[in-house]
């Protein structure tokens, strides 16, 4: 079974400080990397996207992926209350028009003023 | 706003009933989900349509039925449910080729099942 893993957390983090969120998953094949949030009682909103090896930024977030150890992370800078939701790691098998996206059980976070 | 609209966002329903949620996107996306979320864990994948032909279905029991009747629609019809199928229904869309994972969500349909 492939799977996608996270911390369930709440991970607490104060007002201005940097929210780190851990995923790992155990399908090497896999090619596309996402991160959800989602707020109590919503849907999920897709808050980034990797798909190479690095870093990527945009805005307070930075994605990280390392294939070799199968890990992929998000970090939040300036952390605001605004931030404190269930954030989502997803996985896809590849570049098809269809494929599976399999998400792992979230990690909830809560920014303490 | 989200562009991918779901209805109804409230549904009660008996164990003998049919009904049907309905799901509906304009941004020209050309794959479209339907996932079912239990409180506190993760959307779990139920159907895959790609150009409006189901091209992944996760086992998913027979008392619920996939329709993709064009492009922008997505129907999820429901007959003889249990009541552990309560949960919010999630209907997503994403463009076809290249940018799988980019999903677009619904509000959603919460289910109750008596």
């Amino acid at each position: 079974q492939k799977e996608v893993e996270q911390n369930s957390g709440p991970l607490s983090v104060p007002e201005g400080a940097i929210a780190s969120l851990n995923c790992t998953y155990s399908d090497r094949g896999s090619q596309s990397f996402f991160w959800y949030r989602q707020y109590s009682g919503k849907s999920p909103e897709l808050i980034m996207f990797i798909y190479s090896n690095g870093d990527k930024e945009d805005g307070r977030f930075t994605a990280q992926l390392n294939k070799a150890s199968q890990y992929v992370s998000l970090l939040i800078r300036d952390s605001q209350p605004s931030d404190s939701a269930t954030y989502l790691c997803a996985v896809g098998a590849g570049y098809s028009s269809a494929s599976k996206i399999i998400f792992g059980s979230g990690t909830r976070l809560s920014i303490r003023p | 706003d989200t562009e991918v609209t779901q209805t109804p966002k409230h549904l009660v329903m008996g164990m003998t009933n049919k009904k049907s949620l309905k799901c509906e996107q304009h941004m020209g996306h050309r794959a479209m989900y339907w996932y079912k979320q239990k409180a506190k864990k993760p959307p779990e994948l139920m159907f895959v349509y790609s150009y409006e032909k189901l091209s992944i279905n996760e086992s998913v029991p027979s008392r619920f039925s996939p329709e993709c009747p064009n492009s922008s629609l997505l129907n999820l019809h429901l007959h003889a449910l249990q009541p552990e199928d309560s949960a919010l229904y999630l209907c997503a869309s994403s463009r076809s080729t290249g940018s799988t994972g980019e999903l677009f969500f619904g509000e959603g349909s919460r289910l109750t099942v008596l």
